[in-house]
Order: structure tokens, then sequence, then C-alpha cells
């Protein structure tokens, strides 16, 4: 079955402090990874993908991901939070040729203190 | 702001109303999907429409029909609702199905509430 795996399900941590999410999938074969964000009473936006090329990835608003094809990881970075970074994230992959069926982790509700 | 549209915000209904939720997206994206996302949950996918037809059906109850009358339109109507089918119902598009380079973007929702 597939399978995406978020931990730490609750972040707590101060503006300026560093974040970072783990995120792990359990599919073999090509994928496509992405994480998005849903800020409180917003839709969900794509915050960065990783398809193929250089494993670490750039995204809006200061965010980076790495792709680790050896862990099955592609955990999501930031080197200073702001307050406005809270939401809950998502990490979400997709199998090539797989109808673009979406496998979404459970999420991280981060919440940054001012 | 998205440039998936759904519509109503919200929806507040009773288990024997027949209502529908629309979606539109002017991107010229072939592929649309209806999730269902509970609070503090992921979105879970329901339905996957691929060029106007339906690809994918996540074992939906037959109470939730969806429809693509074009490429740009899905609508999802919803007839003898559950309590338990309250949630945020989330529209999204993508380029195509299957290949790479599909992000999925997607809609504000649907806030739904059965009494």
């Amino acid at each position: 079955a597939q399978s995406v795996s978020q931990h730490n399900h609750h972040v707590i941590l101060s503006e300026a402090a560093s974040l970072e999410l783990g995120c792990n999938y359990s599919y073999g074969g090509t994928v496509n990874l992405f994480w998005y964000v849903q800020y409180p009473g917003q839709h969900l936006q794509l915050l960065l993908k990783y398809f193929s090329g250089d494993p670490l990835v750039k995204g809006i608003k200061g965010f980076e991901a790495e792709f680790i094809k050896s862990k099955f990881s592609f955990n999501l970075r930031k080197p200073s939070v702001q307050w406005s970074d809270t939401a809950e994230y998502f990490c979400a992959v997709n199998r090539l040729g797989g109808n673009n069926r979406l496998a979404f982790g459970k999420g991280n509700q981060v919440v940054v203190i001012p | 702001d998205t440039e998936v549209t759904q519509t109503p915000k919200h929806l507040v209904m009773g288990m024997t109303n027949k209502k529908s939720l629309k979606c539109e997206q002017h991107m010229g994206h072939r592929a649309m999907y209806w999730y269902k996302q509970k609070a503090k949950k992921p979105p879970e996918l329901m339905f996957v429409y691929s060029y106007e037809k339906l690809s994918i059906n996540e074992s939906v109850p037959s109470r939730f029909s969806p429809e693509c009358p074009n490429s740009s339109l899905l609508n999802l109507h919803l007839h003898a609702l559950q309590p338990e089918d309250s949630a945020l119902y989330l529209c999204a598009s993508s380029q195509g199905s299957g290949g790479v380079n599909q992000p999925q973007h997607f809609g504000d929702g649907t806030r739904l509430s059965i009494l």
C-alpha cells in the first residue's frame, strides 16, 4: 500500500528558529514529491516540488527540501521561521504513471510564536 | 488567490436535501479532482476526472455523484448525506494525469455542514 509518513505532528517554535519537517515514503520506482502548505482558513498551496535533477529544491517563502533517494525521504527545511509560517504542512507523493493519485502524509501543524 | 474557483464557500444542508458543489478552472488543465478533508487531517481523494472522463472513484458512497460537463467545470452532486459527511470539500486540477510535471492546484474548498 502507498504510504507517506510525517512525524511530529505538532511543532511549536519561536521566530528565527530553524524548521525541519521529515517526510518518508514507501514506493519504489519513479516518484514526484511535493510539499503543500495550508495557512489557517486558506487553500492548499504548493510550496515546492521535485521531479528530477538537483535533489535540493528551492521553493517559495524561503523553504527548501532535499530528496534523498536512498532514504526515501523528502525533508522540508527553513533556516529562520516567521510568525506567518504558522500553518499545516503536507508532504505528498505520486508515482509516475499512477493517474496523478496524490498520497498525502498526515501533516505537520506548525505554530511559530512571535 | 487560487486559480481554481469553488462555489459555494459554505453550505449547510439537511440530510434529505439535494445540493451541488461547483468547481471551475481556466488554466487549460485536463485533470480535475475532488477531495474530502476533515479538520486537522490530510485531504482524501474521492474522484479523478481525466479528459472529462471519470478515471478514479475511491469507493465513494453513491450519495456523492460527480459530473464533468466540460474540461473547465467539475460538479459534485449531493443527496441524502449523513452528518459524518460534514467536511471541507476540495477541488483540484492539473495539466493531465499520469505523467511528470503535474502539480495539483487546489481551490479554497466548500465547507459543508450536514444537519
